[in-house]
């Protein structure tokens, strides 16, 4: 079994539309994050949580919600989806445990969101 | 204070040498490499700290030049396997909460 799921894996929704993209994680990790991929803009963070009462903005929050439901869960919402928000969702997490700087991140498969 | 990545694509054949940079603006603590087959997810590759050694797996090896702020990726006698897109992240401190990724540059090896 996977390590780090995102569910769904595909979703076409329409504008206006409220989104969930769900993420858990079987890893123990206490850290994930939520990335979002665009051709040519490599991953940009959206949201960070490094336990389930820390959630932390990244570079573009706007638009976009989460929630750490527990150490092993993380969603992301979209309020009310716009077609910019079309792009490749990516969960990730990672443990603090293995120090500082040695935090590999583990990514899940993705989310292909399509917003018409 | 997204790091550059060069160059943004290269096609190569089986066999030879790529090089992919990573540069910043800014005083790195750490670089990380990830690579991302066409379709998947990233995967981690290696980690260059600052004042560590250069690094390496299998064919690929990376440096990290403190001064010039810009790390270095190495790809030997390529193989088809190593075709996909290569991603720098990059933290300025060693406490730093999250890594800044670079736009990716895609390697294409061809038989």
């Amino acid at each position: 079994d996977a390590d780090v799921t995102q569910t769904p894996r595909n979703r076409i929704t329409k504008t206006g539309k409220r989104i969930m993209l769900e993420c858990s994680q079987t890893k123990g990790h206490d850290r994930m994050y939520w990335y979002r991929q665009d051709p040519g803009l490599g991953l940009r963070l959206i949201y960070y949580s490094f336990d389930v009462k820390d959630i932390n903005k990244g570079e573009i929050s706007d638009g976009y919600s989460v929630s750490r439901q527990a150490q092993a869960k993380f969603s992301l919402s979209l309020e009310s989806a716009i077609p910019n928000q079309t792009a490749l969702y990516f969960c990730a997490t990672s443990d603090s445990i293995a120090g500082g700087p040695n935090n590999e991140q583990f990514f899940g498969p993705g989310t292909r969101l399509t917003v018409l | 204070q997204q790091p550059v990545q060069s160059p943004q694509a290269v096609i190569l054949r089986e066999g030879e040498d790529a090089v992919i940079n990573c540069s910043s603006s800014k005083a790195l603590y750490s670089v990380h490499w990830y690579r991302q087959k066409h379709g998947e997810a990233p995967v981690f590759l290696m980690i260059l700290l600052k004042g560590g050694e250069q690094k390496g797996h299998e064919k690929i090896s990376a440096s990290f030049n403190e001064k010039k702020q810009q790390s270095s990726l190495y790809l030997t006698a390529s193989q088809l396997s190593y075709s996909g897109t290569y991603f720098c992240g990059t933290k300025r401190i060693q406490g730093a909460q999250k890594l800044v990724f670079g736009q990716g540059t895609r390697l294409t090896i061809n038989p």
